[in-house]
């Protein structure tokens, strides 16, 4: 099993700065296996990126993701107060289909 | 608009059954693999099952094979999750989700609203 490691568990971050959330896997995921997703409290996660770098429909462009191989990172530029949530990644590569534990971005 | 709506779920006792039901509309249901996504109260996503639009193909996880059944009716657009053996530690919201595109990738979305299990006694 691919196990996924996201750093840090908590962010603490000012509105309109940049949030840096990484996702590590225990090995190789490719370079295109990698989805990210958020999630605000009381509801169901939402696919931000896959394919490691591409926004889903109506993601807005703050939203960036990169990475390839065991390392990947989502950075949420100029933080709006509707970022404030837990955002989880996904490998793909190969199954059992596993998340990270997921970062929490609040409010600083 | 694509939408993915759960039956409601319950309270069930340990060793007991459920049988989840997702409704799906807005997308040719047919042409999509599907998923169960689940989330212990304050936990992380566990991704639990996958059936292949056919129903060629399905996969579980290691902590549902043997006692979790997914499976799927295309003619009525519906998606199902038989648990049997049911444990204190598959208390969870259960999440339907529809897979991506094709066969190679294996993102999620969207996602339903979810439904809770509760398995207590």
């Amino acid at each position: 099993e691919i196990v996924m490691t996201q750093s840090p568990a908590t962010l603490s971050v000012s509105p309109g700065e940049r949030a840096t959330l990484s996702c590590r896997a225990s090995q190789s995921v490719g370079v295109y296996n990698l989805a990210w997703y958020q999630q605000k409290p009381g509801q169901a996660p939402r696919l931000l990126i896959f394919g490691a770098t591409t926004r889903a429909t109506g993601i807005p462009a703050r939203f960036s993701g990169s990475g390839s191989g065991t390392e990947f990172t989502l950075t949420i530029n100029s933080l709006q107060s509707e970022d404030f949530a837990v955002y989880y990644c996904q490998q793909y590569s190969d199954w059992p289909l596993t998340f990270g534990g997921g970062t929490k971005v609040e409010i600083k | 608009e694509v939408q993915l709506v759960e039956s409601e779920g319950g309270l069930v006792q340990p060793g007991g059954s459920l049988r989840l039901s997702c409704a799906a509309s807005g997308f040719p249901f047919s042409s999509y693999s599907m998923n169960w996504v689940r989330q212990a109260p304050g936990k992380g996503l566990e991704w639990l099952s996958y059936i292949t639009s056919s129903s060629s193909t399905i996969y579980y996880a290691d902590s549902v094979k043997g006692r979790f059944a997914i499976s799927r009716d295309n003619a009525k657009n519906s998606l199902f999750l038989q648990m049997n053996s049911l444990r204190d530690e598959d208390t969870a919201v259960y999440y339907c989700v529809r897979g991506a595109p094709g066969k190679r990738f294996h993102y999620f979305d969207p996602w339903g609203q979810g439904t809770l299990v509760t398995v207590s006694s």
